[in-house]
């Protein structure tokens, strides 16, 4: 079976500090990875996905991630966050029959 | 333009009744997917379609049934809702089924009475 983790339900960074989200996940092989954002009101939309290969992938404004195989994890990264980054991120993972099994997310709050 | 068009946005049921969501992709993907969430649970896969074919089920209840009349098209039929339904449900696509990235439509917000 396959899981995510998601520890920390709620984060609240300065803007223009720096942010790590944290993933856990747990699947046997090597799974596809993937980091959504829903800003209020909205659906989902993809930010960055991992597939076998370059551990760290680059996502939209400016966010990327680490895959950590030893670790089993796949935490989002971003160098210095705006007020518009306030929103819900989910970790999800891919793996047997392509449904994305999510994480329960983490909120994201941006104080001035 | 909107790639992933759901309707409608939002829907207000009384129990027992039966409603229908809708969903069309203009992606030109072949594999769509419907996703539950509630406050009570995170985000959860129900179904997945490749090719108007249904390849999984995470369903338990036969109260909701996918219908693919298009193969741009998934709608969800739910049938003797229970306010336990309230929820928002998303449909997905993604270009095949089978590791490739999935895209989200805005959501159908349910409300059961």
């Amino acid at each position: 079976a396959q899981s995510v983790t998601q520890p920390d339900a709620r984060v609240t960074v300065s803007e223009g500090a720096s942010l790590q989200l944290r993933c856990k996940y747990s699947y046997f092989g090597t799974p596809y990875l993937f980091w959504y954002v829903q800003y209020p009101r909205q659906g989902l939309q993809l930010l960055l996905k991992y597939y076998p290969g370059d551990p760290v992938v680059q996502g939209v404004n400016g966010f990327e991630a680490e895959f950590s195989k030893s670790n089993s994890s796949f935490h989002l990264r971003k160098a210095s966050v705006h007020w518009s980054d306030w929103a819900v991120y989910f970790c999800a993972i891919s793996g047997s029959f392509n449904k994305l099994t999510f994480g329960a997310g983490t909120r994201l709050a941006v104080c001035p | 333009d909107p790639k992933i068009i759901q309707k409608p946005k939002y829907l207000v049921a009384v129990t027992g009744s039966e409603k229908i969501l809708i969903c069309e992709q203009y992606l030109g993907h072949n594999a769509m997917y419907w996703y539950r969430q509630s406050a009570k649970k995170p985000l959860e896969f129900m179904f997945s379609y490749s090719y108007q074919k249904l390849m999984d089920n995470q369903t338990a209840s036969s109260r909701f049934q996918p219908q693919s009349s298009k193969k741009n098209h998934l709608d969800l039929q739910i049938t003797a809702l229970k306010p336990d339904d309230s929820a928002t449900y998303f449909c997905a696509s993604s270009q095949d089924w089978g590791g490739s990235e999935q895209f989200f439509g805005p959501g159908t917000r349910l409300t059961v009475l």
